[in-house]
């Protein structure tokens, strides 16, 4: 089945800085690639995704690049602010008529002011 | 609200004993996941259903058992509990599509303490 890895798995910026998380996957099939922002005690919330006919997205302070040669996407935020602060989880999904989403194990953004 | 809706939200309970966890997926969707947070740890997902059929198991223990019923809600049964087990579980679901897929929509958790 699909393994998916995340690094780093706690990255801390100064705020108006860019951060940076990527992921790998293992299964080629996969071709959905949503990322997921958990604040804290709050439940994961979709941000962005890209699917495996785009090699990158963007939606305003964030971007999503993804290279399938390699198997890997990555979560780019520019001018972070301290409301960024939260655990972002990558995903990655295969095709078909249900999903089979497994994700990364998660990165503690910190954005200190 | 993500229209995934998960009760009891908290629950506390002793080491033993069993707890139900149910999840009603968004309507229309037939795919419910769970998962396991554990404190400052990533989502370890347990088990997947689609329409009433297990579809895929990861890191669940076989104290831990789920099904999916007609109606498309789901159930984790969590039993013989330890104080590991205290987590936050979480649903989600997903839309049925004909081709490429879409996002896992979550509920908001149950937190499960066992003392």
């Amino acid at each position: 089945g699909e393994n998916v890895e995340q690094h780093p798995s706690t990255l801390s910026v100064q705020e108006g800085d860019s951060a940076v998380i990527k992921c790998t996957y293992s299964d080629s099939a996969s071709n959905y690639f949503p990322w997921y922002k958990q604040e804290l005690g709050k439940r994961p919330q979709l941000i962005i995704d890209i699917r495996s006919n785009v090699g990158e997205k963007k939606d305003q302070r964030i971007a999503v690049t993804l290279n399938k040669t390699a198997k890997h996407f990555s979560l780019h935020i520019t001018e972070t602010q301290p409301e960024d602060s939260a655990v972002y989880f990558c995903a990655a999904s295969t095709r078909g008529d249900n999903n089979d989403m497994r994700f990364g194990a998660g990165t503690r953004l910190t954005v200190k002011p | 609200d993500s229209g995934v809706t998960q009760t009891p939200k908290h629950l506390i309970t002793a080491t033993g004993q069993r707890v139900t966890l149910r999840c009603s997926p968004r309507s229309g969707d037939l795919s419910v996941y769970w998962y396991q947070q554990s404190l400052d740890q990533g989502l370890q997902f347990l088990i997947q259903y689609y329409n009433g059929e297990e579809r895929a198991k990861g890191n669940i223990l076989e104290r831990f058992s789920a099904q999916q019923f007609p109606d498309l809600h789901s159930e984790l049964n969590l039993s013989s509990l330890e104080l590991g087990d205290s987590a936050l579980y979480f649903c989600a679901s997903s839309p049925r599509q004909g081709a490429g897929n879409t996002e896992a929509f979550f509920g908001q958790g149950t937190r499960l303490t066992v003392v």
